[in-house]
């Protein structure tokens, strides 16, 4: 496709459940990124992939947090044992690596994640 | 302290008046600087970027950055109902940490 695309647009869990959401980032961006956005707050950023690089893990608010980036593609954020906290929209971005070390992202329309 | 901080609104100037947005950071070794237009319900998007201290223009806009103050400044000259949105800040690329925005509305 042409942009970021995310799925699924919503998901309502209950309490306790695993949820994954996924991620297929533009063809050819090396960069993938993960961020939430509450309501009303600002981008909290959870992970960053670049190529074959190591992960930068340190967003991630705690170990029921996970991602992979399979293929240096496809991207999937699990979140096990949801907690009502961790309703907001999860935000996707991809980006393709410029000569200075960053290029701006693409974000895709995000997934809603509402937890009862 | 946040990394990036962010008046968080609402901003509210008449059309036509020039809007002042502004953003702070804690990192002093922060190099590169985003100003990133968030409309209610959909994505971010880049509007501009800045590295280099003093003033960068773009059509309507203008970064301001100064890094000794580490203070960083969008303003939208003749602003319009359109570019009611929130304005979100960051830095620090590759990871781009955010500030929580600032909501910016334009009155008719």
């Amino acid at each position: 496709g042409a942009g970021v695309s995310q799925s699924p647009s919503n998901k309502v869990t209950e309490k306790g459940k695993d949820v994954e959401l996924r991620c297929d980032p533009i063809s050819g961006h090396t960069a993938l990124y993960w961020y939430r956005q509450s309501l009303g707050q600002g981008l909290e950023f959870l992970i960053y992939f670049q190529g074959n690089s190591a992960p930068d893990k340190s967003g991630l608010p705690s170990d029921r947090f996970s991602a992979e980036r399979t293929g240096g593609s496809v991207s999937t954020l699990t979140i096990q044992r949801t907690q009502q906290e961790d309703s907001a929209v999860y935000l996707c971005a991809s980006s393709p690596m410029g000569r200075q070390g960053w290029e701006k992202l693409f974000f895709g329309s995000g997934t809603q994640l509402s937890v009862l | 302290q946040k990394e990036v901080e962010q008046n968080s609104g609402p901003l509210s100037v008449p059309e036509g008046a020039i809007a002042s947005l502004n953003c702070t950071y804690s990192d002093r070794g922060s190099q590169s600087f985003f100003w990133y237009r968030q409309y209610s319900g959909k994505s971010p998007e880049l509007i501009m970027f800045i590295y280099s201290n003093g003033d960068k223009e773009d059509g309507r806009f203008t970064a301001q950055l100064n890094k000794a103050s580490q203070y960083v400044s969008l303003l939208i000259r003749d602003s319009q109902p359109s570019d009611s949105a929130t304005y979100l800040c960051a830095v620090n690329p590759p990871r781009f940490v955010f500030g929580p925005g600032t909501r910016l509305s334009v009155l008719p």
